[in-house]
């Protein structure tokens, strides 16, 4: 069964700072692996998807890098805001079992003024 | 475009009553889902269908049943409902299970059981 686990639980920075958060898998044998946001009481919105066969993709301040071999992944946000307060869960999918995603329980991110 | 719609947004139910949450997509996607989100655990998937007419068990199935009995629609009902069943619940759509597609999900449903 895939284990899927992300560090820090959570993070309070200040505005401005550059950030790392860290998801790891125990499964490689993944299709492809998506960086979604949730904020409270909201559902889950899909910020990047990594193919299997790629090593990152970038969206704005939004970059996710991905190697397979070693069950990692990492989003890096750049220049944090407050509005970029929420927490972000890491999944990774297998097409083999029919596009299921395994879910992490997220880094809840605080980002003050 | 409404993307995946879930309906109600939250209920309230009574230990043994049946209820139907409703999960309807407009994106003509093959793949949906359903799982449930609990404190301090990652989301958990119930049920998931590959197409019209097809479904199947994922890691929490126990105490639910869905049917797919149009690309659109997706309900995911409960029986009779036990306290466990508290939850929230996503309804998830992705055009296949290719490694290129996106999943996109509902706003929830927030459930309790009493």
């Amino acid at each position: 069964k895939q284990e899927v686990t992300q560090i820090p639980a959570a993070l309070s920075v200040p505005e401005g700072e550059n950030l790392v958060l860290n998801c790891s898998f125990t499964d490689s044998a993944i299709y492809n692996l998506q960086w979604f946001r949730q904020d409270p009481g909201k559902g889950l919105t899909s910020l990047l998807l990594i193919q299997s066969s790629q090593r990152e993709q970038t969206s704005g301040r939004l970059n996710a890098s991905l190697d397979k071999s070693s069950g990692r992944s990492t989003l890096y946000i750049a220049a944090s805001q407050p509005g970029d307060s929420a927490t972000y869960l890491c999944a990774p999918g297998r097409g083999s079992t029919l596009g299921r995603l395994y879910f992490g329980r997220g880094t809840q991110l605080t980002v003050w003024p | 475009n409404a993307g995946v719609t879930q309906t109600p947004k939250f209920q309230v139910l009574k230990t043994g009553q049946s209820m139907t949450l409703q999960c309807a997509q407009d994106m003509n996607h093959e793949y949906m889902s359903w799982y449930r989100q609990d404190p301090g655990m990652g989301l958990r998937l119930i049920h998931y269908s590959v197409g019209a007419g097809i479904t199947d068990q994922g890691e929490v199935p126990n105490g639910y049943n869905v049917s797919r009995s149009t690309t659109e629609d997706f309900p995911l009902r409960l029986l009779s409902a036990a306290p466990s069943q508290t939850s929230v619940y996503f309804c998830a759509s992705s055009y296949s299970q290719g490694a290129e597609n996106i999943q996109y999900f509902g706003a929830g449903t927030r459930l309790s059981v009493l």
